[in-house]
């Protein structure tokens, strides 16, 4: 069946770099349009990056433009977030989700990877 | 300060009707866009219950159904069970900005 595994998160110093993986089995990864969606504990939710299956389209929430950056490999079947220069903002719970195409809902969704930024 | 607004908490009796709006502008629902509608428990992912472009997936009870009218939509669920106690978001896509997609704030739903 479908599953979406997050990995890398943990604890990071302000200013520091992490980078999230999300590993994809049971359907054609390369077929779908990938997202990343965070959550501050308690709080609501946040979309944060989208890439097309081929990466040729890629979008960012404004609170990150610049700092992180979405990736794919499909021969892989993973997507990737590299995060730089971090802030004690960006201490959420990152999910990974897909999306059939560019107007439908999120339908599956990983279980969510913890990123603390503090000194 | 969410660019869908949705009330922070309703609630309603077994076997009840309750709703929850989403209202969003010009550049979002008003625009067209499809809204989607997610429900999350306690310290699980979100999961989709309504989308709004491929309609109610397979698996999710008839009794949750979605509606849009102008720039506002709403999540209507029927025969209220206590296990409907959840987090509701909706979400739909947003043209004012670069590329973006926006969620509600999130409604408490308590089942009495």
């Amino acid at each position: 069946q479908v599953q979406l595994l997050e990995s890398g998160g943990g604890l990071v110093k302000p200013g520091g770099s992490l980078r999230l993986s999300c590993a994809a089995t049971g359907f054609s990864f390369s077929d779908y349009y990938m997202n990343w969606i965070r959550q501050v504990p308690g709080k609501g939710l946040e979309w944060v990056s989208y890439i097309s299956g081929g990466s040729t389209s890629i979008y960012y929430a404004d609170s990150v433009k610049g700092r992180f950056t979405v990736s794919r490999d499909n021969a892989k079947n993973s997507l990737y977030l590299h995060m730089n220069s971090l802030r004690a903002e960006d201490t959420a719970v990152y999910y990974c989700a897909r999306k059939y195409n560019f107007w439908s809902g999120l339908d599956s969704w990983g279980q969510g990877i913890l990123v603390t930024v503090s000194s | 300060q969410s660019v869908l607004t949705q009330p922070p908490s309703v609630s309603g009796a077994p076997g009840q009707r309750v709703t929850i709006s989403c209202t969003g502008s010009s550049s979002n629902i008003g625009a067209g866009h499809h809204v989607h509608w997610y429900q999350q428990f306690p310290g699980t992912a979100p999961k989709i219950l309504i989308d709004g472009y491929n309609g109610r997936p397979s698996g999710v009870p008839e009794r949750f159904s979605g509606s849009k009218s102008g720039t506002s939509a709403s999540l209507a669920i029927t025969g209220l069970q206590a296990e409907d106690e959840a987090v509701y978001y909706c979400q739909s896509y947003d043209s004012s900005l670069s590329g973006s997609w926006v969620f509600g704030g999130g409604t408490k739903l308590t089942v009495l």
